[in-house]
């Protein structure tokens, strides 16, 4: 089955710390991006990868970073830059003709 | 930046109803995409329409778009409990390819 598989579901972030949330995906799309919600909010675009080696910030992306080495891979680090990092962290790869298809999320919790 | 703006906030209607969701938006897009996201989770497509059309159709889902208002609505027919969800449209902005999300709309459907 084609999709794209985030991880972990949940994860405790110490203040301070950094932490890498992962996102995979096997449908061979070339884009793919981060976006945050909060409660009760639209996504917010962090960062977006339209090819491997290649990425651009969105619109909140101060305090983040990523990397794309592989097309099947954008892994976003959450640094200790980040102040308030607390939110549910959706990733998603883009079809042009059909749309993006989504990951089931990362919520991240401050502790 | 929030491109689309929906309206209701929140809807409650009954099974076997229709519930209808409408999006504004400010600036001229390539295309305008609507999905769903149940509690939790990551988001769904539904349906993606072209500045050059004026409506699409899924199953019980119709879009209609008219770009002279700037205006999108999203029609489910005939609900169902399993419609219980949040409703988001997304914007593609001309010439750019990354999606602007709104705030959405809480559907409630009781059986």
């Amino acid at each position: 089955d084609g999709g794209i598989t985030q991880s972990p579901k949940y994860l405790f972030r110490k203040e301070g710390q950094n932490v890498t949330l992962s996102c995979e995906q096997n449908l061979n799309h070339d884009a793919m991006y981060w976006y945050r919600q909060d409660p009760g909010q639209g996504l917010r675009l962090i960062y977006y990868s339209q090819i491997v080696n290649d990425f651009q910030k969105g619109d909140i992306a101060e305090g983040y970073s990523v990397s794309r080495e592989k097309k099947e891979s954008f892994p976003l680090t959450v640094t200790s830059a980040q102040k308030n990092p607390t939110a549910f962290y959706l990733c998603a790869s883009e079809d042009r003709n059909y749309g993006y298809t989504f990951g089931s999320g990362t919520r991240l919790t401050v502790v | 930046s929030q491109q689309g703006e929906e309206d209701p906030q929140a809807l409650s209607i009954q099974e076997g109803e229709n519930a209808t969701m409408n999006c504004s938006y400010k600036t001229s897009i390539n295309n305008l995409q609507w999905y769903r996201q149940n509690s939790g989770r990551g988001l769904v497509h539904l349906i993606l329409i072209r500045s050059n059309e004026r409506e699409k159709h899924s199953g019980r889902l119709r879009v209609t778009l008219d770009t002279s208002k700037k205006s999108s609505s999203l029609l489910i027919t005939a609900s169902r409990a399993a419609d219980t969800a949040s409703y988001f449209c997304a914007t593609v902005e001309g010439g750019y390819s990354t999606l602007t999300f709104g705030k959405g709309t809480m559907l409630l459907v009781s059986p």
